[in-house]
C-alpha cells in the first residue's frame, strides 16, 4: 500500500534555529498538507498546496512558516527562528483529490530546547 | 472558521460491548466526514468515511451516520476489542477557502477493557 513518508522522524533543535521537516507525499496525489498535533491535543491545520502554490493556511501558520514543493517529489515545510511551543508532531498528508481521505505520514516530532 | 464538536472526550467499555462517538458541526457546506484511529504515538489513519448523500454506511464492526439537518455524525463500534484501545478523531471537509481542509474534532479515547 502506497504511503507518506517523514523524515526525520524526530528533531531536536535550539530555540531561534531554522528547522526543514520533509515529506514525500504518494506519487499520484494532488493535494498536500501539512498539520501539527501538541501532545494529547487534536490534530491542527496548517496548510494545503495544491497546483505548486498554497491553497489555504491556518492562523497558526504565520511569516515564520513557509513550504516548498523542490523537485517532483518532495514536500518540504520549513520553519523559521523556532520556539518552544513550536514542539509538537508534525503530520504530512496527501489526497488524490478533494473530499477524499488524507493519507497521513508517521510524522516528524519536533523538540524545541 | 468551521468547528467540530466531539464526544466524548474519554469512553471506556467492557471487551464486546459498543461505543459510539458523536460529533457535531455548524457549516452545512461540508460534505465529507472521515473517521481516523490513532493509537499512542502513531499517525492518524482513515477507517471509514461519509459523504452528504447518504444517511449510513458500515464496514464490518465500524459503522457511521450522518444527519444533515441536525449536522451531526457519529461512529458505532460494534463487538469492541482491546486492539480498538486508540484515540478517535472525526474531521469534516470546511470549504473556508477554495479547496477545503479537513478540520479535526478533540478526539475521543477509547479504552476497551478485556
Amino acid at each position: 500500500e502506497p504511503e507518506v513518508t517523514q523524515t526525520p522522524s524526530h528533531q531536536v533543535t535550539q530555540m531561534g534555529q531554522e528547522v526543514i521537516l520533509r515529506c514525500v507525499p504518494i506519487s499520484n496525489h494532488l493535494y498536500f498538507y501539512w498539520y501539527r498535533q501538541i501532545l494529547g491535543q487534536k490534530v491542527e491545520f496548517l496548510v494545503s498546496f495544491y497546483n505548486n502554490e498554497i491553497s489555504e493556511k491556518s492562523e497558526i501558520f504565520d511569516d515564520q512558516f513557509s513550504v516548498e514543493r523542490p523537485d517532483g517529489s518532495n514536500f518540504t515545510l520549513k520553519i523559521r527562528s523556532t520556539k518552544l511551543e513550536d514542539s509538537a508532531m508534525y503530520f504530512c498528508a496527501s489526497s488524490p483529490g478533494q473530499a477524499y481521505g488524507y493519507t497521513f505520514g508517521s510524522g516528524t516530532r519536533l523538540t524545541v530546547v | 472558521g468551521e468547528n467540530v464538536e466531539q464526544h466524548p472526550s474519554t469512553l471506556s467499555v467492557q471487551e464486546g460491548d459498543s461505543a459510539v462517538i458523536k460529533c457535531t458541526y455548524s457549516d452545512s457546506a461540508s460534505n465529507y466526514f472521515p473517521w481516523y484511529k490513532q493509537e499512542l504515538g502513531k499517525r492518524p489513519q482513515l477507517i471509514i468515511d461519509i459523504r452528504s448523500n447518504v444517511g449510513e454506511k458500515k464496514d464490518q464492526r465500524i459503522a457511521v451516520t450522518l444527519n444533515k439537518t441536525a449536522k451531526h455524525f457519529s461512529l458505532h463500534i460494534t463487538e469492541t476489542q482491546p486492539e480498538d484501545s486508540a484515540v478517535y478523531f472525526c474531521a469534516l471537509l470546511n470549504y473556508g477557502g477554495s479547496q477545503g481542509n479537513l478540520i479535526f474534532g478533540k478526539g475521543t479515547k477509547l479504552s476497551v477493557k478485556p
